[in-house]
C-alpha cells in the first residue's frame, strides 16, 4: 500500500513536444504529491506539487493533473526543451506517517533538439 | 538560505567497515530525513529526525543509525558495510512537520568494495 508506481521508465520527446509521465498510488491517506527533477550527480529538486483537493496545478510549462478517484496523477511538460532532459520522480506523502516521501521508480526523459 | 550541503561527495569503503556521512541543513529546518538511492532507482526512506529525536524509520536494519544536532547538522552512520550499501545517500530537510517542502542535498556517493 506504500508503493507509488511510475511509468514510463524512459521517454524520448522532440524539442517542442509534450512529455507525459504517469504515477499511480494505493494509499488513500497520501495527501501531498510532488514531482522531483534530478540531474546526474545532483540531488532531487522539487519541481511542482499538488494536494488532492485540486485536480490540476500549473506552473509555467509544468502541469500536474490529479485524479483522486483513480488514484493517479501525471506530470505534463509542455514545449519540452533539451534542458529538461533529466530523471523525473513522482512521490507521495502521508502526514500521519512522518511525512516521509514515497518515491516512484523514476522516468528518464531525453528531449532531442 | 544556504541550501543543504553534504560531505563527502564520494567515498569508497571496504566491506565490514563503518562510515559516517554528514549533512548541513538550512537554518531553521528542524526536520531532516535521509534517503538511500540505488542506481536507477527512486530514493528510499531510511529515517527522519525532528528536533534531534528520531520520529520515523524505513525498512533498514539497525546498523543504519543517525544523529541530528542543534546546529541543524546531522549524521548518517552505517556499520558493517555490505556491498549492497553502495548507493547515493541523500539528506533532505524542511522547516517543520507542517511544511512538506523538502530540500535535498546533492548526496554522497558511497561505494563498498
Amino acid at each position: 500500500q506504500q508503493q507509488v508506481k511510475q511509468s514510463p521508465q524512459s521517454l524520448i520527446v522532440q524539442k517542442g513536444g509534450i512529455s507525459i509521465i504517469n504515477c499511480a498510488y494505493e494509499n488513500t491517506a497520501f495527501d501531498y504529491f510532488p514531482w522531483y527533477q534530478q540531474f546526474p550527480g545532483k540531488g532531487p529538486a522539487l519541481l511542482i506539487a499538488i494536494r488532492p483537493d485540486v485536480s490540476e496545478k500549473k506552473e509555467g510549462r509544468f502541469t500536474i493533473s490529479f485524479n483522486k478517484s483513480a488514484k493517479q496523477f501525471s506530470l505534463h511538460i509542455m514545449d519540452s526543451q533539451p534542458g529538461d532532459s533529466a530523471t523525473y520522480f513522482c512521490a507521495a506523502s502521508n502526514p500521519s506517517n512522518t511525512g516521509k516521501l514515497i518515491f516512484g521508480q523514476g522516468t528518464t526523459l531525453q528531449v532531442k533538439p | 538560505e544556504t541550501g543543504v550541503t553534504q560531505s563527502p561527495t564520494h567515498l569508497i569503503k571496504t566491506r565490514g567497515q563503518q562510515v559516517t556521512l554528514r549533512c548541513s541543513s538550512q537554518s531553521g529546518h528542524n526536520t531532516v530525513s535521509w534517503y538511500q538511492q540505488a542506481l536507477g532507482q527512486g530514493p528510499q526512506f531510511i529515517f527522519q529526525y525532528y528536533r534531534e529525536e528520531e520520529n520515523g524509520r524505513g525498512n533498514f536494519p539497525p546498523r543504519f543509525s543517525g544523529l541530528q544536532f542543534p546546529n541543524y547538522s546531522s549524521e548518517l552512520n552505517v556499520n558493517a558495510l555490505e556491498l549492497d550499501d553502495s548507493a547515493l545517500y541523500l539528506c533532505a530537510s524542511r522547516r517543520d512537520r507542517a511544511n512538506y517542502g523538502y530540500t535535498f542535498g546533492s548526496g554522497t556517493r558511497l561505494t563498498v568494495v
